[in-house]
């Protein structure tokens, strides 16, 4: 299985402090990207990462990706009471059609 | 949401009773899938769909059946619900573009008693 694996399961800060959340993988992929889930809703694109790209931003979102370490990381910085959710990285696959593999997510809680 | 409607939101079935969820998307995308969430398990595929009449297994496609007789319907069937299929099962469509984003539905929440 190619499953990403988020860590850690769960994490607590404070408001306005920076927020990491990492990600691993087991085979080679095409893209990574990360989704946002806010209790009993659906998942929410944030950001795709390709293979050939090492980091990317979209607002106070960072993503880095090394492919060596089949690892990716999402920092959130200046974390708001908003932010809290579940996160989850899906790989998308290099040989095989449109498929991708979600891990089990990281729970953020941000303080206020 | 991007189009994406998913019915019924709840359902509560006994074990052993056939089970129909629908997806609906009005954004055209080639693509949809349907995955169940449970704790600790993320997200798992369970089929998914690359064009009318094109399915395929994902991998806890054990139980559940799907068919797309139009681009823009879904449908996931459990044959005969057990207790073990009790999950929140979430649609999502994607467009043809190579490695673009899925979009999800609100999910629909099955209990099966």
């Amino acid at each position: 299985s190619q499953q990403g694996e988020e860590d850690p399961q769960a994490l607590s800060i404070q408001e306005g402090e920076n927020a990491t959340m990492n990600c691993s993988y087991k085979t080679s992929i095409n893209n990574l990207q990360w989704y946002r889930q806010n209790s009993g809703r659906g998942l929410v694109h944030l950001i795709l990462i390709r293979s050939n790209e090492r980091e990317k931003h979209s607002g106070r979102l960072r993503v880095t990706l090394d492919t060596s370490k089949k690892s990716s990381s999402l920092l959130i910085t200046a974390s708001r009471a908003a932010d809290t959710a579940s996160y989850f990285c899906a790989t998308g696959p290099a040989n095989y059609g449109q498929n991708f593999v979600f891990g089990p997510g990281t729970r953020l809680s941000v303080l206020p | 949401d991007a189009g994406i409607t998913q019915s019924p939101r709840h359902k509560v079935t006994e074990t052993g009773t056939p089970v129909t969820l629908r997806c609906h998307q009005t954004e055209n995308h080639r693509y949809m899938y349907w995955y169940r969430q449970d704790p600790g398990h993320g997200l798992r595929l369970i089929h998914y769909s690359y064009g009318v009449k094109d399915t395929d297994k994902g991998e806890v496609s054990d139980g559940y059946s799907v068919s797309r007789s139009k681009t823009e319907d879904f449908l996931l069937t459990l044959e005969s619900a057990t207790s073990s299929q009790t999950s929140v099962y979430f649609c999502a469509t994607k467009s043809g573009t190579e490695g673009g984003e899925a979009f999800f539905g609100q999910g629909t929440r099955l209990t099966v008693v």
